[in-house]
């Protein structure tokens, strides 16, 4: 049962600490999603890659949140220095041609 | 600015009822309009889709209309049941692949 897979689940970390979360799309996707969930502004697109290329980052506040795919079986989200208005659920999807299967999401605190 | 104005916020439905979301949207480039359904704790999972060259698909309990002059797209869940209740949002993308989400509509289908 072919799946996105999003680590950690959940994550607690103190304002100004670094935050990593990953991503493992769907084998043989090549378009992968950074959404961010909260209840003020639902689901907002931060980033979007296609063939491991970033084709749209204008969502994401660049001066704290950097996103990449190392390689195609590897998507991560980077948040540094992490702030309390960054707690939110973090979703990942991927696709192939218009559909997005999402993961399960990273809920992140920060304190 | 919302791409995808969604209504209502919640709705309430008797089991055996039919449910009715409706979404508004203005890009006349968006092509692919896409409906998800998202249980707590999960990620959105799509339930449905359609293109604006059909004016209704049908799945099984689920209906996309869509008004492509009107510029309007509804979802319809005929025979309602508990396990319905859920969030749901609509959602439209252009030939770029980015999703504009709308704001969600949180459905309880009561016994």
């Amino acid at each position: 049962d072919a799946r996105v897979t999003q680590t950690p689940r959940h994550k607690v970390t103190e304002m100004g600490q670094e935050v990593t979360m990953r991503c493992q799309p769907i084998l043989g996707h090549n378009t992968v999603f950074w959404y961010r969930q909260t209840m003020m502004q639902g689901l907002e697109l931060l980033a979007y890659f296609r063939n491991r290329a970033p084709l749209d980052d204008s969502g994401m506040p660049k001066d704290r949140f950097s996103a990449e795919m190392p390689d195609a079986t590897l998507a991560t989200l980077k948040i540094q220095p992490s702030e309390p208005r960054d707690s939110a659920v973090y979703f990942c999807a991927s696709g192939l041609s218009r559909e997005a299967f999402f993961g399960q999401g990273t809920r992140l605190t920060v304190v | 600015q919302q791409q995808v104005k969604q209504s209502p916020q919640s709705l309430i439905v008797q089991k055996g009822g039919i449910s009715i979301i409706n979404c508004a949207y203005e890009n006349t480039a968006f092509d692919y309009f896409p409906w998800y359904q998202q249980f707590p704790g999960k990620g959105p999972a799509l339930l449905i889709a359609i293109r604006p060259d059909v004016s209704e698909k049908k799945e099984g309990r689920f209906t996309i209309s869509f008004n492509k002059s009107a510029k309007q797209f509804s979802l319809h869940i005929m025979d309602s049941q508990p396990g319905d209740s859920a969030t749901y949002f609509c959602a439209a993308s252009t030939g770029a692949n980015n999703l504009f989400f709308g704001t969600g509509t949180r459905l309880t289908v009561i016994p």
